[in-house]
């Protein structure tokens, strides 16, 4: 089946430790996202990549580093610069962005959660 | 700062009425409008997309979208116990084919 797998499900951080977050689709979409949720709010951008080898911000990306050397993988590094870590992070894909006509749409992945200790 | 805008609820209906989900946006220049459904603890999942004015039927599901007004609206008939989730409304503005922007969701109740 395809789809998208974001591992690990749960995370514990210690303050001051890097930690990657997998993202892996099989639905061979050429834009993939990085999206972190807190508790009652929306989805917010953190990074988003419409190519292999290339890559953008999105609204709140400081602390936050990605790679997509892969079409089939987007990780994303959480950095002991990001002060408030904890949260519910998605990774989507899309097939070529969001076309005008809504043709294309965003398939999220199972989420992870990140807890700082 | 383009902005979606949700009333955060919780709305609790009972079991077979109507709930309605309201959505307003900033910015007369968007393209695209979607509602999401996400259970406590899980990820979003799409309901419906609109493009156009008007209303668009899906089963139970009715999206309406009047873009001079900004504000898009999410009708569950027949409302069930398993509609208890919350309701994402986001929106692709114009120029941001990679983006879209959310609301922070409306939480609906269905009561049996």
């Amino acid at each position: 089946d395809g789809g998208i797998t974001q591992s690990p499900k749960y995370l514990f951080r210690k303050e001051g430790q890097n930690v990657t977050l997998s993202c892996e689709q099989n639905l061979n979409h050429d834009a993939m996202y990085w999206y972190r949720q807190d508790p009652g709010q929306g989805l917010r951008l953190i990074y988003y990549s419409q190519i292999v080898n290339d890559f953008q911000k999105g609204d709140i990306a400081e602390g936050y580093s990605v790679s997509r050397e892969k079409k089939e993988s987007f990780p994303l590094t959480v950095t002991s610069a990001q002060k408030n870590p904890t949260a519910f992070y998605l990774c989507a894909s899309s097939n070529s962005g969001l076309s005008p006509s809504g043709a294309n749409v965003l398939t999220f992945g199972a989420g992870s959660r990140l807890t700082v200790l | 700062q383009k902005e979606v805008e949700q009333n955060s609820g919780p709305l609790s209906v009972p079991e077979g009425a109507i709930a309605s989900l309201n959505c307003t946006y900033s910015d007369r220049v968007s393209q695209s409008f979607f509602w999401y459904r996400q259970y406590s603890g899980k990820s979003p999942e799409l309901i419906m997309s609109i493009y156009s004015n008007g209303d668009k039927e899906d089963g139970r599901f009715t999206a309406q979208l009047n873009k001079a007004s900004q504000y898009v609206s999410l009708l569950i008939r027949d409302s069930q116990p398993s509609d208890s989730a919350t309701y994402l409304c986001a929106v692709n503005y114009q120029g941001s084919n990679y983006k879209l922007t959310f609301g922070k969701g409306t939480l609906l109740t269905v009561n049996p």
